[in-house]
């Protein structure tokens, strides 16, 4: 059965301080694995993504790896600011013909406190 | 720039009431997402639609559910005989073509059921 584990379940962490997130999978065939950010109460907005072949991949303070032989991801966030309080969902999709079949992790909860 | 809406953004239904989500993907857009988030739980696939047809679906997305692409803008999700437990969060996603990866979420419309 297709997972996915996120790690920590939470973190909380002082302004200007980076972190870093973590994300174990067991999804075949693999497809991409995207990172996204959850505000409260909103959809999801994606971070970044990434496919076999890659293994890292930034989007301003974010930068995403991938180890596609242990099947982990990280996310690095550097400088933190107030308002990357929110969830970080890693989403791992298999293929299947055309289509991509996602599984969500149940995501990190970051606070960034002043 | 262009972005994925859904309507409305609470619905309120009785039990073993219908109800349909609404969605307006993004124009150019060829694959559509539904997928559900109940309160403090991970987000989780129900259906994608392609070509006006669904292509793959999760076992929640059983005989209750339908979607539909009435027209050239809109995508909808029916659930014929709510129950409680299908009180959660509903999003529409949606994509480019099958060699682009992101999707595109909507704001989600929150369904509680009573």
């Amino acid at each position: 059965k297709n997972q996915v584990e996120q790690s920590p379940q939470s973190l909380i962490i002082l302004e200007g301080k980076n972190c870093t997130l973590q994300c174990n999978y067991t999804v075949s065939p693999f497809s991409n694995l995207r990172w996204y950010k959850q505000d409260t109460g909103r959809g999801p907005v994606s971070l970044t993504i990434m496919t076999f072949s890659e293994n890292t991949k930034s989007n301003g303070r974010y930068t995403a790896t991938l180890d596609a032989d242990t099947k982990q991801s990280s996310l690095h966030i550097t400088a933190s600011q107030l308002s990357d309080s929110a969830s970080y969902i890693c989403v791992v999709s298999s293929a299947s013909g055309g289509s991509y079949i996602p599984t969500f992790g149940r995501g990190t909860s970051l606070i960034v406190h002043p | 720039e262009p972005e994925v809406t859904q309507t409305p953004s609470h619905q309120v239904t009785q039990m073993g009431q219908e109800v349909i989500l609404r969605c307006v993907p993004i124009s150019n857009h060829l694959y559509f997402y539904w997928y559900r988030q109940i309160l403090g739980q991970k987000v989780e696939f129900l259906v994608s639609f392609y070509n006006n047809e669904i292509s793959e679906k999760s076992e929640i997305f059983d005989d209750q559910f339908s979607v539909e692409r009435p027209d050239g803008s809109n995508f909808t999700l029916k659930i014929r005989s709510t129950k409680l437990e299908d009180s959660a969060m509903y999003f529409c996603a949606s994509r480019v073509d099958r060699g682009d990866y992101e999707q595109y979420f909507g704001p989600g419309t929150r369904l509680t059921v009573t």
